[in-house]
C-alpha cells in the first residue's frame, strides 16, 4: 500500500495523559499536513511542514499540541495533558509541491482519539 | 479569513438519478483552488474533482461536474447517474493560491444517501 498511513488507528487516553501520534506520508511527498476533524464538522487545519520545516500553525494548536517531522518523511503528532476536548479525528494528508500546478492532498485514514 | 458554508447536512437521492450539492464560499482573493472532498464511511478522504479560479469552464470527471459561479462565490456539485457507492459525507474545501498558504478550509460537509 502506497498511500498515507496513520497509527495508531484508534486511541483511548484519560485525562491529564500525553499521547503521540505517526504520520507516514506518501513516499516521494514533501509536503505534510494535520487537521483536526471533530463530530459532524469538516477537518479544520492544523499545520504543515514542507520536508522537515514547520510552515504554517493554526491558532487552534494550543501549547499543549506540538508536531515534529524530523527527516522529512514520517511525522509525529504530540498532545500534551489530554482533555476532553482534544477527542476528535487526526487527518494526516500529504502533498507533492510543484511550482504552478496544483498540490493535491492524499489524506489517510486518520487517528480517533478518545479522551475519558 | 476564507469560510466556506454547506447549507445542506444532509441530501438523499434515488439510484441512477442526479443530486446537486450546495457550496458557497467567501473570499476577498482573486487566485485560488476549490475542491470536492469525499468521505465515506470508516474510510479515508479522497478527492473527487478540483476547479481553479481563473479557469472559465466548468471542471468535469466522469460523472461528476460543477457549476463554478466566481461572482456569486458558489461551487456546487453535482452528480449525475447516482449509484450506492457514491453514499458518503461531501466535503467543499478552498485554498488560497496565494504562495505560502496551503491549508485547505472545509466546509461542514453533506451527508449523502443513496436509495436503491
Amino acid at each position: 500500500d502506497t498511500g498515507v498511513s496513520q497509527n495508531p488507528r484508534h486511541k483511548i487516553t484519560k485525562r491529564g495523559q500525553n499521547v503521540t501520534f505517526r504520520c507516514d506520508p506518501i513516499s516521494e511527498h514533501n509536503r505534510l499536513y494535520w487537521y483536526r476533524q471533530t463530530l459532524g464538522q469538516g477537518p479544520e487545519f492544523l499545520t504543515y511542514f514542507q520536508n522537515e520545516a514547520q510552515l504554517e500553525k493554526s491558532r487552534l494548536l494550543s501549547d499543549r499540541f506540538s508536531a515534529e517531522r524530523p527527516k522529512g518523511s514520517f511525522s509525529t503528532l504530540e498532545i500534551q495533558r489530554t482533555e476532553q476536548g482534544d477527542s476528535a479525528m487526526y487527518l494526516c494528508a500529504s502533498s507533492l509541491a510543484r511550482l504552478a500546478v496544483n498540490n493535491e492532498q492524499f489524506f489517510g485514514p486518520g487517528t480517533r482519539l478518545t479522551v475519558l | 479569513a476564507q469560510t466556506v458554508t454547506q447549507s445542506q447536512p444532509e441530501m438523499s437521492v434515488q439510484e441512477a438519478e442526479t443530486v446537486t450539492l450546495s457550496c458557497t464560499y467567501d473570499t476577498s482573493e482573486s487566485d485560488y483552488y476549490l475542491f470536492w472532498y469525499k468521505q465515506p464511511p470508516s474510510r479515508q478522504m479522497i478527492l473527487v474533482i478540483r476547479q481553479e479560479a481563473y479557469k472559465q469552464q466548468n471542471a468535469t470527471e466522469n460523472r461528476f461536474s460543477v457549476n463554478f459561479q466566481k461572482a456569486a462565490k458558489s461551487f456546487s456539485l453535482k452528480i449525475s447517474d447516482s449509484q450506492l457507492g457514491d453514499a458518503a459525507m461531501y466535503f467543499c474545501a478552498y485554498r488560497s493560491g496565494r504562495g505560502g498558504s496551503e491549508k485547505l478550509v472545509f466546509g461542514k460537509g453533506t451527508k449523502l444517501t443513496v436509495n436503491p
